[in-house]
């Protein structure tokens, strides 16, 4: 079964550090790209940003709201996703979720076909 | 960006009823959409890939078509566990966006 587990949340002033993980069971991590996904509170879903695998350079994209403060990153050899958010701002405060693509993603489409349960950040002095 | 407007933001319709929601590109974007429910409180859960293909265990209720800018997801004879909310998505190219989805209460 798959398991894909987030960890790290908590409360942190505007302009702090967190880093969030995400702990992957029940698949072969390293085959996977892997993104991740906000939802703030009561609104819909935001895509945050993604890693490839390895065969494609542990690649990675962002949205332009978190692009040059959030980083992500993986170790394979731990079948976990990291995701490192600095300069946070209020408007950062969501629900964090890891979430797998399809192993097509790779050379056609990319879906996501599952998903951690979240943890919460909240970004507020 | 590639924006994705999705209609309407919320509907109510009552069992057995076929409902469409639409979601529409900004540009071109081939088939590359994706279909996620979500179930209040729950986590967001794939539907359809591929503007059409069903993803594995997903009730065949659930359809879904088009291509370039214009996409619908359709449920035939509405369920009461189908009440929840509808999110599009684009994967044709990054940052991938998602529609702002459409609220489904059922009567």
């Amino acid at each position: 079964e798959v398991q894909l587990v987030e960890s790290g949340g908590g409360l942190v002033q505007p302009g702090g550090s967190l880093r969030l993980s995400c702990a992957a069971s029940g698949f072969t991590f390293s085959d996977h790209f892997m993104d991740w996904v906000r939802q703030a509170p009561g609104k819909g879903l935001e895509w945050v940003g993604r890693i490839r695998s390895r065969p494609n350079i542990y690649g990675t994209d962002y949205a332009a709201s978190v692009k040059g403060r959030f980083i992500i990153s993986r170790d394979d050899s731990k079948n976990s996703l990291y995701l490192q958010m600095n300069r946070l701002r209020t408007e950062d405060t969501a629900v964090y979720y890891c979430a797998r693509n399809g192993l097509h993603c790779k050379d056609s489409y990319c879906y996501l076909d599952d998903w951690g349960q979240g943890t919460l950040v909240t970004v507020s002095s | 960006d590639i924006q994705m407007t999705q209609s309407p933001s919320s509907l109510s319709a009552s069992v057995g009823d076929r409902v469409t929601i639409t979601c529409r590109a900004s540009q071109k974007i081939s088939n590359y959409v994706n279909w996620y429910q979500q179930k209040p409180g729950k986590v967001p859960k794939l539907l359809l890939y591929a503007a059409s293909s069903l993803q594995s265990g997903v009730p065949s209720r659930f359809s879904g078509s088009g291509s370039e800018t214009d996409f619908t997801l359709t449920i035939t004879s509405l369920q009461p566990e189908d009440c929840g909310t509808y999110y599009c998505q684009q994967t044709y190219t990054t940052p991938y966006t998602f529609g702002q989805g459409t609220e489904l209460e059922i009567k």
